[in-house]
């Protein structure tokens, strides 16, 4: 499975665009990167899911370059409520009976939204 | 739809107590996680079933934890004998088997005294 790192936090400003790059140099050829949410005394909640390129959502973007060893969770116009903690995972979401497919968290992006 | 649904939200025990935590997935999602989330960390992943069968429990500390799930519904994780390094975030979450994301419950916070 492919190991993902992160930093460790990011402080942004309300309004202000946030970008988190998650680094995946080993992503196999059938593995999707996904991201999660966590706020504090909640378990983390899906925001988005790619393979390749760009995928947008109500929530965010994801931005994946052509060789698919990093990506960029983009989060638009942030507000004080996105201050949470945010995982980058990598795995192949149709292989869920691999026993090697731990869908492991790392350590997650703090990201402190001031006002 | 309902969420998954976890309980107890809270449990405080005494070390050497047995501990068990309950979850309900989502009505229909074949896939069932067990995660224990330390202070500060990602979740790590202690089991994962398919229906009734535990298609991965690798992380799964065997000489304490048991885990089971009947009718391929709800889940129960169970500690016995409880160890203060035991103390963490117990999460539950569930997913269409073959399809991601992942849907969390809010967990289970044990406090081992």
């Amino acid at each position: 499975l492919a190991k993902t790192t992160q930093p460790i936090s990011m402080d942004s400003y309300e309004g202000q665009e946030v970008n988190i790059t998650c680094s995946h140099n080993n992503i196999a050829t059938n593995d999707y990167i996904t991201w999660y949410q966590q706020f504090p005394s909640q378990g983390p909640r899906f925001i988005i899911q790619g393979y390749k390129t760009k995928v947008t959502n109500e929530v965010a973007s994801l931005f994946i370059p052509a060789d698919r060893k990093s990506s960029t969770l983009s989060l638009p116009r942030v507000s004080l409520s996105d201050t949470a903690v945010y995982y980058c995972l990598v795995g192949d979401p149709l292989v869920l009976k691999a026993a090697g497919n731990k869908l492991t968290f790392g350590g997650g992006t703090r990201v402190l939204v001031k006002p | 739809e309902a969420g998954v649904v976890q309980s107890p939200r809270y449990k405080i025990i005494e070390k050497k107590q047995p501990v068990a935590f309950w979850c309900n997935p989502i009505s229909g999602h074949n896939t069932l996680y067990w995660y224990r989330q330390n202070l500060g960390q990602g979740p790590e992943l202690l089991i994962r079933y398919e229906n009734e069968e535990a298609v991965d429990d690798s992380q799964l500390p065997k000489d304490r934890f048991s885990a089971e799930r009947l009718k391929g519904v709800d889940s129960t994780l169970k500690i016995q004998p409880a160890e203060l390094g035991d103390s963490a975030v117990y999460l539950c979450a569930s997913s269409l088997i073959r399809e991601s994301p992942l849907h969390f419950g809010n967990g289970t916070r044990l406090t081992v005294t």
